[in-house]
């Protein structure tokens, strides 16, 4: 059962270049998203997050866009930085209950000089 | 800054052995989860603890698991026999509100032989 998923498993771009990771939903008690960026061997790092109420949200070179019509949501890294080569989560959760995180299944983005 | 911890990074275990992983949560957080990641797979909710007891738990976690909060510091997970299907990466994380992003500490790689 695939609530959250990332169509693209891998992603390479080049360095001062936008990236745009996408993420689809099908659980419309989802209200709640956050992207996680994963190392080797590390835990998954909180990047940033939107609330269902909103359709876009900015932190520095990162911006993250709700369509809940679409149930889809992005996110662009501008300009992109060699360190921002890592496995990239879409999670989401629901506001009520326990919250836990429904991710998916991570992109990998390569950041070329 | 403040950081969810776990120890140990590395465990190696025989099949049928029991194991307890541990997570110090970020100190004013109240809400505490785990998750694990079998290699090449998602990131998947086990279980998530408020207040001294399970909130919500996953089909994963059935009666070999068990989490608890023995000094009001740490934070374990426990599987009491384990399985070759039980290696994975575990990840504990931490919230404050219950309503907002949650942290993740580095991760214990469970390898069951």
């Amino acid at each position: 059962d695939q609530q959250v998923k990332q169509n693209s498993p891998s992603l390479s771009v080049q360095e001062g270049r936008i990236s745009i990771l996408n993420c689809d939903y099908t659980n419309s008690m989802f209200d709640y998203f956050l992207w996680y960026k994963k190392y080797p061997a590390e835990g998954p790092t909180f990047l940033i997050s939107i609330s269902s109420i909103k359709d876009k949200n900015e932190d520095g070179r990162f911006t993250v866009f709700l369509n809940k019509s679409a149930k889809h949501l992005s996110l662009h890294i501008v300009p992109s930085q060699p360190g921002d080569s890592a496995v990239y989560f879409c999670a989401a959760k629901e506001i009520q209950g326990a919250q836990k995180l429904v991710f998916g299944q991570g992109t990998r983005l390569t950041i070329n000089p | 800054e403040p950081e969810v911890t776990q120890t140990p990074s590395h465990q190696v275990t025989q099949m049928g052995q029991e194991v307890i992983l541990r997570c110090v949560p970020i100190s004013n957080h109240l809400y505490f989860y785990w998750y694990r990641q079998i290699l090449g797979q998602k990131v998947e909710f086990l279980v998530s603890f408020y207040n001294n007891e399970i909130s919500e738990k996953s089909e994963i976690f059935d009666d070999q698991f068990s989490v608890e909060r023995p000094d009001g510091s740490n934070f374990t997970l426990k599987i009491r026999s384990t399985k070759l299907e039980d290696s994975a990466m575990y990840f504990c994380a931490t919230t404050g509100t219950g309503f907002s992003e949650q942290y993740f500490g580095p991760g214990t790689r469970l390898t069951v032989t």
